[in-house]
């Protein structure tokens, strides 16, 4: 079973559109973040959230996190190619401190 | 800052082999990861280090997975013998202490990770 479920698994869009990707649990978590993973390369830390119901601006990209604390999403608007990449949501499960992952939402944005 | 370093990046081995791999964390890190990421799903925590003492090695398959951290910087990991179901990529990631771990708030910096390919 996975803690973490992130959909859509796949996504392909056009440079220009907006998209959302979303990660969703049954189990509450103290923290959730987002990374992004580009090809041949580690994870890349995005941004954390912490409390319910928060969110996150980073440029082109907004991050919300449930006020139950037991989901989260990602939000990119008007997407460009440098975008592209595997997009992995991770968090502490209650006062668990082990990192745990979803599997990751697989963007492609065409020019 | 140089970033988490790890080698080889690629290595193709047949089963029932041995491969090892290296990690040199960010200097200063004290806790050091290995992950276990399969071709379609997340990183998977294989070992966490504290300086040079294990904090949690559930995920580890001991019968064949070791893993080292003799002076609290650099870390090697070994598969003996390999399965086809190691095939993987095996990330290193470090972080910089226990109190930001403890929040939930800790940032894990990762390498960029070795492919193996287990034939």
């Amino acid at each position: 079973t996975q803690l973490l479920e992130q959909s859509p698994q796949f996504l392909s869009i056009q440079e220009g559109e907006n998209l959302t990707v979303y990660c969703n649990s049954s189990s509450v978590f103290s923290s959730l973040q987002w990374y992004r993973q580009e090809p041949g390369e580690g994870p890349v830390l995005l941004v954390t959230v912490v409390t319910g119901g928060e969110v996150k601006k980073l440029k082109r990209l907004t991050f919300q996190f449930g006020d139950a604390r037991k989901d989260s999403s990602l939000h990119i608007t008007a997407a460009q190619p440098g975008d592209t990449g595997l997009y992995l949501c991770a968090g502490h499960p209650g006062s668990n401190y082990k990192l745990t992952f979803g599997k990751g939402t697989l963007l492609t944005v065409n020019p | 800052e140089a970033g988490v370093a790890q080698s080889p990046r690629y290595k193709i081995i047949e089963k029932r082999q041995s491969v090892a791999f290296w990690c040199n964390p960010i200097s200063g890190h004290a806790t050091l990861y290995w992950y276990q990421q399969i071709l379609g799903q997340g990183p998977k925590l294989l070992i966490q280090f504290q300086n040079n003492g294990v904090v949690d090695d559930s995920q580890l398959p001991k019968d064949r997975f070791s893993a080292e951290r003799l002076k609290g910087v650099d870390s090697t990991l070994k598969i003996q013998p390999a399965k086809l179901e190691d095939s993987a990529v095996y990330l290193c990631a470090s972080s910089l202490d226990v109190l930001s771990r403890q929040s939930g708030t800790d940032t894990q910096y990762f390498g960029p990770g070795t492919r193996l390919t287990v034939l």
